[in-house]
């Protein structure tokens, strides 16, 4: 099945910084999501992405599909940005979704 | 607001209790997913249904049962769970299973095992 591989595993910054993290994946895909876990578990969709750069407030995404990996970049972090980010990659396989280890994100005031 | 509501948010219960998961999407969705979060670990898929049909069962054990009786309700009804269930279970629906259309996620229910 595909492996989705992604770094930092955790990370720590500053208020104010900025970020970049990395989502590889090993086959094709048709569909990547990135999602931002909160401390109380909800999952928030923050792109859907299988190519192509997006970008919403703070938060920008590419996918380059063709070498097989996703970029999530947040600017000017804030400490709500903290939590768990994880890339999933999904297939024409009944709808799957295959979820990274996440990487783990803590913003200090 | 994601469109998919889940109840209860938590859940406790004992090893020999029978209880139920309920899932509701307000999308107009055809696919409803059931995801299982162990402890700082990512989703994993438990089931997927599309049209009412059960279309993946990710080898659950059979003390998961899902039931979806429309395509507007998901239900995972559970008995004689072990501790190792505890988890947050998520819920989650798109337009269609193909896997090319985003999945949108309910906030969870966080079940425990006592």
């Amino acid at each position: 099945g595909i492996q989705v591989e992604q770094s930092p595993p955790d990370l720590i910054l500053q208020e104010g910084a900025n970020s970049t993290l990395r989502c590889n994946f090993s086959d094709s895909v048709n569909n990547l999501q990135w999602f931002h876990q909160n401390p109380w578990g909800q999952l928030i969709n923050l792109f859907y992405i299988p190519s192509g750069t997006k970008q919403n407030g703070r938060l920008s995404a590419t996918t380059v599909a063709t070498e097989r990996y996703s970029l999530l970049y947040i600017s000017s972090s804030q400490t709500t940005d903290s939590g768990v980010y994880f890339c999933a990659v999904g297939r024409n396989q009944g709808g799957k979704l295959i979820f990274g280890q996440g990487t783990e994100l803590s913003v200090k005031p | 607001e994601t469109g998919v509501t889940q109840t209860p948010r938590h859940l406790v219960m004992g090893m020999t209790n029978k209880k139920s998961l309920k899932c509701e999407q307000h999308l107009g969705h055809n696919a409803m997913y059931w995801y299982k979060q162990s402890a700082k670990k990512p989703l994993e898929l438990m089931f997927v249904y599309s049209l009412e049909e059960r279309v993946e069962n990710n080898s659950v054990p059979s003390r998961f049962s899902p039931e979806c009786p429309n395509s507007s309700h998901l239900f995972l009804h559970l008995h004689t769970l072990q501790p190792e269930d505890s988890a947050l279970y998520l819920c989650a629906s798109s337009p269609t299973p193909t896997g090319n259309q985003p999945q949108h996620f309910g906030d969870g229910t966080r079940l425990s095992i006592l």
